[in-house]
């Protein structure tokens, strides 16, 4: 498959602040898409991007699908307890899924 | 989105035995995925399983080490034989959304295996 770097690999943040990760890629993708894994879960499909340029919301989420089609980044505003968990971007050439590598999230009250 | 099932949740299991691990999908999709994650790592297609051919292998994976079955659009079992430690891993299904965008993609809750 083809390789998409995520970063970054951790992130230890206070309740109320901000987030933001990406991922890049050398190649160009067709879909961007952004998962949380919960311990003991399944990856759960947070936002979908489906064309260059996009900015998508969903809740405290933001996320972009880069203008040269080969980056997306993902922000959580006003970061909460529950957001803890690991964070996939994953790229649709046409094919299947392309994963990056995961961001885990920690989150201190 | 689809709903998925994956059985066994869990399962631990002795080397140099087998483990067929069942996804049951709750709407007819012409495309299944079998990913594994390994320990702390991300997801790794195994192979594409498609009703009424064989199933695609990605490379590194086989198909005497990961024979996939496909019966019909609403389900799909993945055996992993002669298993060892390295096998050690949480297998998922995952499907495309049958009504909607066909690039997206919806995971089962995975099988976590431990081979010992």
């Amino acid at each position: 498959g083809q390789q998409l770097n995520q970063s970054p690999q951790s992130m230890f943040i206070q309740e109320g602040e901000d987030v933001s990760m990406n991922c890049t890629s050398s190649s160009i993708f067709n879909t961007w898409l952004w998962y949380k894994q919960d311990p003991g879960e399944g990856p759960v499909l947070l936002i979908a991007l489906y064309k260059a340029g996009e900015l998508t919301s969903n809740g405290r989420l933001t996320a972009q699908f880069g203008i040269t089609r080969k980056d997306s980044f993902l922000n959580i505003s006003a970061s909460i307890p529950s957001d803890v968990g690991i964070y996939f971007c994953a790229a649709n050439s046409g094919y299947a899924l392309n994963f990056g590598k995961g961001t885990s999230l920690l989150v201190t009250p | 989105s689809a709903v998925i099932s994956q059985k066994p949740s869990r399962d631990i299991c002795q080397r140099g035995t087998s483990l067929t691990i069942q996804c049951q999908v709750d709407s007819q999709v012409t495309m299944m995925f079998w990913y594994r994650q390994q320990p702390g790592q991300s997801l790794t297609l195994i192979a594409t399983a498609n009703q009424g051919s064989e199933a695609t292998y990605e490379s590194g994976f086989v198909i005497d080490k990961f024979p996939i079955s496909r019966p019909n659009l609403t389900f799909s079992t993945l055996t992993v034989s002669n298993m060892s430690p390295e096998d050690s891993s949480i297998y998922l299904c995952s499907v495309e959304d049958p009504w909607g965008k066909d690039t997206e993609a919806f995971f089962g809750q995975g099988t976590r295996l431990t081979v010992v």
